[in-house]
């Protein structure tokens, strides 16, 4: 399995401001995704991120709101930009298989950054 | 569109109960199947997945879940439960092939001592 680490892990942001939160694998992947998790309510799939391309972004998420970095198979940030209150939630980071799972579509899970915005 | 369904949002239980969470999905086509289980305090992870053959399909710390095509779903189930399995479970589909997975809405457990 991949092993995922994201930072922050938390923070507290100010309305209007933007927040950017890093996402590192252990190992090449190919693609990598980012959900919303809102409190109460499951896993929202933001937008796919693959390595030299522009990310995909899913229904109601647009890359204005929610810029993607994918500069290499193992990082990729998600910036959620003129923050408000709705933004609060958890942002998770995750990956599909990887080096020692690459053809089984099952994902791999940071541990997430929640952000509070006041 | 595929969508999952899962039927419970909250179940509670005493030890050495019997579990089963139901999950129900939408897809016509061949999919992959799989729970998820967040611990308190823990990252999501991977309890169990369905990709073929046997639809019986054994995971980690005594779960197992039970694909029904017929149905459209995949259910789990553990014999006997116990307090640290209290977490929530997530069901999720894909179709493979680069589809997006799909997330159900959760069920929290509950585990009395």
């Amino acid at each position: 399995s991949a092993v995922i680490s994201q930072k922050p892990s938390r923070d507290i942001c100010q309305r209007g401001t933007s927040l950017t939160i890093q996402c590192q694998v252990d190992s090449q992947v190919t693609m990598m995704f980012w959900y919303r998790q809102q409190p109460g309510q499951s896993l929202t799939l933001i937008a796919t991120a693959n390595q030299g391309s522009e990310a995909t972004y899913e229904s109601g998420f647009v890359i204005d709101k929610f810029p993607i970095s994918r500069p290499n198979l193992t990082f990729s940030t998600l910036t959620v930009s003129n923050m408000s209150p709705e933004d609060s939630s958890i942002y998770l980071c995750s990956v599909e298989g990887g080096a020692a799972d690459p053809s089984t579509d099952t994902q791999y899970f940071g541990p997430g950054t929640r952000l509070t915005v006041l | 569109a595929q969508s999952v369904s899962q039927h419970n949002h909250h179940v509670i239980l005493s030890e050495a109960a019997s579990l089963e969470l139901g999950c129900n999905y939408s897809y016509g086509g061949t999919v992959n199947l799989f729970w998820y289980v967040q611990y308190p305090g823990q990252h999501l992870q991977l309890l169990l997945k369905y990709f073929s053959g046997d639809p019986l399909v054994k995971g980690i710390k005594g779960f197992e879940a039970e694909f029904i095509k017929s149905k459209f779903s995949f259910n789990l189930r553990k014999p006997s439960v116990q307090w640290s399995d209290t977490a929530e479970y997530f069901c999720a589909v894909n179709a493979g092939g680069g589809f997006k997975t799909i997330f159900g809405a959760g069920t929290r457990l509950f585990v009395k001592a």
